[in-house]
């Protein structure tokens, strides 16, 4: 039972290249979001799915894309990497839109852009 | 719009004294509110959460917090830290359930507990 699992757990990113964080999960959870974390801010939501096939933008979306094609899998692409996405993001899932967010998260990707 | 502040980013305590993490929140609805601790290179775990039933929340490893609707507060606490809790601790809002993962996050507070 892996729960939501994250990869890579460190990237170190040139400016202009672009990456794929990856993100699964095995719970067959519905809703699945994506936050990024910088210091003295918490975490700011980039992008969510409400389920396969279905995504919205959260509060920071600018520079990131997502795809939802199967429940499992949520990843989060940056086309051309800056040094603003240098950050520590994280994956989470829960089962429904309507459940509590008694989220699930995974161990975090820190991405570094130089 | 809803937000969140966490007073003190840092907080040092002493094993066996009282932990007490501030939390205050705007909310143009009744919110929910909730704590979560990171430790270190993990990710995110639910302490506890106020969803608008008792005031006074219990949640795990002996934390609890208190919903102040006058003072607009959720502030956290423990009575007795252990070395186990030096982590980071996030307090955060979501205005409804449905939009519970849409959820604001205050800055976070490391705690320091020590020996």
């Amino acid at each position: 039972n892996a729960g939501v699992t994250q990869t890579p757990k460190f990237q170190v990113l040139k400016t202009g290249q672009s990456m794929t964080l990856q993100c699964a999960q095995d719970m067959n959870h519905e809703y699945m979001s994506w936050y990024r974390q910088d210091p003295g801010m918490g975490l700011r939501l980039i992008h969510y799915s409400v389920g396969a096939g279905i995504t919205d933008q959260g509060e920071v979306p600018n520079g990131y894309n997502v795809s939802r094609s199967t429940t499992e899998d949520f990843p989060l692409r940056l086309l051309s990497a800056a040094p603003s996405q240098t950050s520590v993001y994280f994956c989470a899932s829960k089962l429904t839109t309507g459940s509590w967010p008694e989220a699930f998260f995974g161990q975090g990707t820190r991405l570094t852009v130089v | 719009a809803q937000s969140v502040t966490q007073l003190g980013s840092h907080v040092s305590v002493s094993e066996g004294a009282l932990v007490l993490l501030r939390c205050n929140y705007s909310s143009s609805v009744p919110p929910y509110l909730f704590w979560y601790v990171q430790y270190p290179n993990q990710g995110l775990q639910l302490l506890l959460k106020y969803t608008s039933a008792a005031t006074l929340v219990k949640g795990i490893n002996g934390f609890e917090a208190e919903f102040k609707k006058s003072e607009t507060s959720f502030h956290l606490t423990k009575p007795s830290a252990h070395m186990s809790d030096a982590a980071e601790y996030f307090c955060a809002v979501s205005e409804n359930k449905a939009a519970g993962n849409k959820l604001t996050f205050g800055g976070g507070t490391r705690v320091l507990v020590k020996p």
